[in-house]
């Protein structure tokens, strides 16, 4: 146990559904991760929230919109996605960002499993 | 140029073997280097983290890193079936990103 919780471990959805994943951590960290990995591609960074405020956006499409009410939970809301939008979302935090000089242990969550029919 | 490069692999090695795993990267600016393990179907796990040029030992496995090179590679000693997963190499850039490569399966045979 990582102490990074996620929610729904797998999700179907239709490209017309709209749907939210959930991610929350016991660890106290200030920085939370959003991240997309797909077959044989390198993890892909999608948002970086510290202390509650979006520092990073890594050029993710509208479609997918974070939120962040606190520094323990993190949601991801999804909404007319595509098929090649398929694959495993893991959620991680750190202590803190590296936009204040941290963000270098980061512990993952298992992760979600999404498909898009 | 790929900034973190992994070998894919599969890597196959005898249970009992040293099983070497390497990484290279791009920006020479980079402090920080991370060895993630990733078991099929689950998340990264973190095993170890290494600053200074140089080996560090925790248990069987050791990190390695070579600034000059540019180079971080990861032995584990005494290979066990166990140890069968994906291991990602990641790297604190001059930026403070943390880049990942596309990991390296090791299958270690019993």
């Amino acid at each position: 146990e990582t102490g990074v919780t996620q929610t729904p471990r797998h999700l179907v959805m239709g490209m017309t559904n709209k749907k939210s994943l959930k991610c929350e951590q016991h660890l106290g960290h200030n920085a939370m991760y959003w991240y997309k990995q797909s077959a044989k591609k390198p993890l892909e960074l999608m948002f970086v929230y510290s202390l509650e405020e979006r520092v990073e956006n890594n050029s993710v499409p509208s479609r997918f919109s974070p939120e962040c009410p606190n520094s323990s939970h993190l949601f991801l809301h999804l909404h007319t996605l595509q098929p090649e939008d398929s694959a495993l979302y893991l959620c991680a935090s750190s202590q803190d960002s590296w936009h204040v000089g941290g963000g270098e242990t980061q512990y993952f969550g298992p992760g979600t499993r999404l498909l898009v029919l | 140029q790929k900034e973190v490069e992994q070998n894919s692999g599969p890597l196959s090695v005898p249970e009992g073997a040293i099983a070497s795993l390497n990484c290279t990267y791009s920006d020479r600016g980079s402090q920080s280097f991370f060895w993630y393990r990733q078991y099929s179907g689950k998340s990264p796990e973190l095993i170890m983290f290494i600053y200074s040029n140089g080996d560090k030992e925790d248990g069987r496995f050791t990190a390695q890193l070579n600034k000059a090179s540019q180079y971080v590679s990861l032995l584990i000693r005494d290979s066990q079936p166990s140890d069968s997963a994906t291991y990602l190499c990641a790297v604190n850039s001059a930026t403070n990103k943390l880049i990942f490569g596309t990991g390296t399966l090791l299958a270690v045979q019993p």
